[in-house]
């Protein structure tokens, strides 16, 4: 059965660095999706892309972050200039229709 | 803030069947109801989703009244791997998805 992978498993990096996170989504799926969750915190939707752009994005979704889809395949979430409060799991979800979502296993993001 | 409300926890016993219920009084009538397993450390898992009546796959069924403002998942025979948080969710309008705070399921032995 096909999944989303994401990589790596596990970042740590210092304040005001960038991170770049990466996400294989399953293939043929249309839409991708980034979330992040905090310790023992909600699942928070940060952004949406369809279509090779940004279809909707969130209030913590500033111009901190960035994402892509490179190459066809790839789908990176990008932070700029982290800060300790982006320390939390990122999860990625790839979706063959709105609605439907298969998640990556996340990576967790340490930012110290 | 989530368009649906779950009981905040639940306790069951391994062999039992669990009904976990979410309310979502303003769902508009093309929305579809899904619901989401998540284990600590690992991405939310699709479960089901429906838009009706009742759906059934090889994990769980998904019923939902005439007037869709509820619905109710259920598992049957829980065992302990299926301690979890348990998410409800229907569309926010858009693209955007909003997790509620789920359903944290206990089973016992």
């Amino acid at each position: 059965e096909p999944e989303v992978t994401q990589t790596p498993s596990h970042q740590v990096t210092q304040m005001g660095q960038e991170v770049i996170l990466r996400c294989v989504p399953i293939s043929n799926h249309l839409y991708f999706y980034w979330y992040r969750q905090i310790l023992g915190q909600k699942v928070e939707f940060l952004v949406s892309f369809y279509n090779n752009e940004i279809s909707e994005k969130s209030e913590i979704f500033d111009d901190q972050f960035s994402v892509e889809r490179p190459d066809g395949s790839n789908f990176t979430l990008k932070i700029r200039s982290t800060k300790l409060e982006d320390s939390a799991m990122y999860f990625c979800a790839s979706l063959p229709q709105l609605y439907e979502q298969y998640f990556g296993p996340g990576t967790r993001l340490t930012v110290t | 803030l989530a368009k649906t409300t779950q009981p905040i926890s639940m306790d069951s016993y391994e062999g039992q069947e669990v009904n976990i219920t979410c309310s979502h009084n303003n769902i508009a009538t093309n929305d579809y109801i899904t619901w989401y397993q998540q284990f600590p450390s690992q991405g939310p898992r699709f479960i089901i989703q429906g838009y009706k009546t009742k759906v059934t796959n090889e994990v769980a069924s998904l019923f939902i009244p005439a007037d869709r403002k509820s619905s109710t998942l259920s598992l049957p025979r829980v065992s302990l791997s299926d301690t979890a948080v348990y998410y409800c969710l229907v569309p926010e309008g858009g693209f955007k998805t909003i997790f509620g705070a789920g359903t944290r399921l206990f089973v016992k032995a």
